[in-house]
């Protein structure tokens, strides 16, 4: 069972607007900044979203993060088929001296 | 451009040891601390160690203390793991990490898998 708690699947249709939920307490969530990654099957993470909001450089603008009390959750407007992928959220806990992570959510594209 | 390649993966009996080794390029790596993700087959990741850029500080999660070991040679641009009295819910993909400014990861290896088997 997973620190940080995300929907286990989440879906849309191309164009959509979707939104991923991370849930968290006020040990990690409530205290630390929120990261958002991105993997497809067979594929190492990558970082999608760090910081609650900033996109790294290379990642659309289609992308965005945001972050209140102890939860955080993840918009990916205009979806496209190729967003289709596991996304996952982390943070720091101070207790661990290191992140946690959610479980991940799937994401389907219809 | 920022390369991180793991090796060293494979299978091992429960009980076994192993030790992971992860090569960085493209980047002074001696100024960022770096870290080990391991993820099950089918699972979710989990972070494992991670070291400071000089090596002072080191820590472990609790499902590895005392059997896994983070070090780094700054000299040869390398991290590694060392894993002892490995068992099978070990079994997983190990990626190395760089961490950047935001207590995140912001570049991975592809992972090497190793298996835990009798």
């Amino acid at each position: 069972q997973s620190v940080l708690t995300q929907p286990p699947s989440a879906s849309g249709t191309p164009g959509q607007r979707v939104t991923i939920s991370c849930s968290g307490t006020s040990s990690n969530v409530g205290i630390n900044t929120i990261n958002w990654y991105q993997q497809f099957p067979g594929r190492a993470p990558k970082l999608l979203i760090s910081k609650d909001y900033q996109r790294p450089s290379g990642v659309p603008d289609r992308f965005s993060g945001s972050r209140s009390g102890t939860s955080a959750s993840l918009s990916i407007s205009g979806l496209r088929s190729e967003d289709e992928a596991d996304y996952y959220c982390a943070a720091w806990y101070e207790s661990l001296n290191g992140p946690v992570f959610g479980g991940g959510t799937k994401l389907t594209v219809l | 451009e920022v390369q991180l390649v793991e090796s060293g993966g494979g299978l091992v009996k429960p009980g076994g040891s192993l030790r992971l080794s992860c090569a960085a390029s493209g980047f002074t790596f001696s100024r960022y601390s770096m870290n080990w993700v391991r993820q099950a087959p089918g699972k979710g990741l989990e972070w494992v160690s991670s070291i400071s850029s000089s090596g002072s500080y080191i820590y472990h999660a609790d499902s590895v203390k005392g059997r896994f070991t983070i070090s780094r040679d700054n000299a040869k641009d390398s991290l590694y793991l060392q894993m002892n009295s490995l068992r099978a819910d070990d079994t997983a993909v190990y990626y190395c990490a760089r961490e950047g400014s935001g207590e995140d990861f912001d570049y991975w290896g592809q992972g090497t898998l190793v298996s835990v088997s009798s």
